[in-house]
């Protein structure tokens, strides 16, 4: 596709729930990011893949998150037993190549913890 | 830690108005610093992105500078029209591709552009 794309647009989970965020990054794109974006907040790193490699996870806010991109294109964000402070936009971007870093963001996914 | 700050939070003004959106970044050791808008519900689309070598980067209304030194960075955004409405956020990189390539953001600036 032309852009980032992210799956689902929205999802409303239970506390307690594990839920799964889908990102298509730009087709070649070596460098994948995931974001978390609270209401009102800029958004924060999560984790940082090059290829299918991760090469930074220092966002990841607990071990209840878990991301892979296990063929260096597209990739999954986990959350495990979900709490209502997950509640977020979760933003995925992409760049070419590692060291020309102009990222491209796809619309991000809505997460709902009730 | 890198913190990164955006003065002012929100603004509003007539159409037609030339306006100055402003970051600031502690650790002047940034690769690059890349300027977004947010669109209500909407993810983030670049607009200008500075390498640390560069002061300055133009496209179309919008220019961005950068004083690296001072920790510093500019938005300038001449005749602004209704279109423009939306919040602005500032990230700077640390890292070259080896690592620490996450973009540290500011809360953005909230712009309103008065038809």
């Amino acid at each position: 596709g032309a852009g980032v794309s992210q799956s689902p647009r929205y999802k409303v989970a239970k506390r307690g729930q594990d839920v799964a965020l889908r990102c298509d990054p730009i087709s070649g794109h070596v460098s994948l990011f995931w974001y978390q974006q609270a209401l009102g907040q800029g958004p924060e790193f999560l984790t940082y893949f090059q290829n299918e490699a991760q090469l930074d996870k220092s966002g990841l806010p607990s071990d209840r998150f878990f991301a892979e991109r296990p063929e260096g294109s597209v990739s999954t964000l986990k959350i495990q037993r979900t709490q209502q402070e997950d509640s977020a936009v979760y933003l995925c971007a992409s760049s070419l190549v590692p060291s020309y870093n102009e990222q491209f963001f796809g619309p991000g996914t809505r997460l709902t913890v009730l | 830690k890198q913190e990164v700050t955006q003065i002012p939070a929100a603004l509003s003004v007539p159409e037609g108005e030339n306006l100055v959106l402003n970051c600031s970044f502690t650790d002047s050791a940034i690769y690059n610093l890349q300027w977004f808008r947010q669109d209500p519900g909407k993810g983030l689309t670049s607009l200008l992105l500075i390498q640390s070598s560069q002061r300055e980067q133009t496209s179309g209304r919008l220019n961005a500078s950068l004083d690296k030194s001072s920790g510093r960075s500019t938005l300038y955004i001449a005749a602004s029209q209704p279109g423009d409405s939306a919040t602005y956020l500032c990230a700077v990189r640390l890292g070259s591709g080896g690592g620490a390539d996450g973009l540290t953001f500011g809360k953005g600036t909230h712009l309103i552009i008065q038809p």
